[in-house]
């Protein structure tokens, strides 16, 4: 089966800073992955979907790229609200693996 | 709006029967381009897949390997919901489960509430 490894596993960035999340997959997935957030308490939102395509609603500081094996999830000026952990999942074929998750945390 | 509602008891003990299902509204369990998941947490196992069921030509099934042989969901057309059973349950099945639909290759949206269901004798 396919891998989903994510890094860092935790960061800490101030307010206002650029973070980037990579996920990278064992084998290639073509642009077959999702991003998604999980604030503490709460249901895991979707972000991204096809690797680059923001979901409907999602702020416009959030942007995925990648395709084949290696993906990053960017956000462009971390918010307060951000604060949450982001998980990636490979869907081209079952089994529908997610990604360990990167823990946000505001400086 | 799609609309994914949860229900199943939250407490079990171990050799027992899990089942749970997530009720559909604003979408079809029978639609071909869309695929109705579960997906379990806990914070030794993550986020973890479980199994899928989905109609295209005919009905099928994807199931984790991790409770392959343990595990069957199955799409109720008459309700309009589908199901998740797990057998034999052990302390490692503890977490929140959650239902979610997948449709046009567009991720997991709309998630179901989440269940947590705890095995203890």
């Amino acid at each position: 089966d396919i891998q989903m490894t994510q890094s860092p596993s935790s960061l800490s960035a101030s307010q206002g800073d650029r973070v980037t999340i990579t996920c990278r997959a064992s084998q290639a997935i073509s642009n077959h992955l999702s991003w998604y957030q999980q604030k503490p308490g709460k249901v895991p939102k979707l972000l991204i979907y096809a690797a680059s395509t923001l979901q409907s609603g999602v702020p416009s500081r959030f942007s995925g790229s990648g395709s084949g094996t290696d993906f990053t999830l960017t956000i462009s000026s971390l918010q307060p609200e951000d604060v949450a952990t982001y998980y990636c999942q490979k869907y081209n074929s079952a089994p529908l693996t997610f990604g360990g998750g990167t823990r946000v945390e505001i400086k | 709006q799609v609309q994914l509602q949860q229900s199943g008891p939250g407490l079990l003990k171990p050799s027992q029967t899990l089942s749970l299902t997530c009720a559909i509204s604003g979408d079809s369990v029978s639609s071909k381009s869309a695929t109705w998941n579960w997906i379990r947490q806990s914070p030794s196992r993550g986020l973890e897949w479980l199994g899928r069921t989905f109609y295209r030509s005919n009905l099928y099934n994807d199931y984790a390997v991790s409770v392959k042989g343990r595990i069957t969901i199955n799409p109720d057309t008459s309700r309009n919901q589908f199901s998740l059973q797990l057998n034999s349950v052990t302390a490692e099945d503890t977490a929140v489960y959650y239902c979610a639909r997948e449709r046009d290759w567009a991720g997991f949206d709309p998630w179901g509430q989440g269940t947590l269901v705890t095995v203890s004798s």
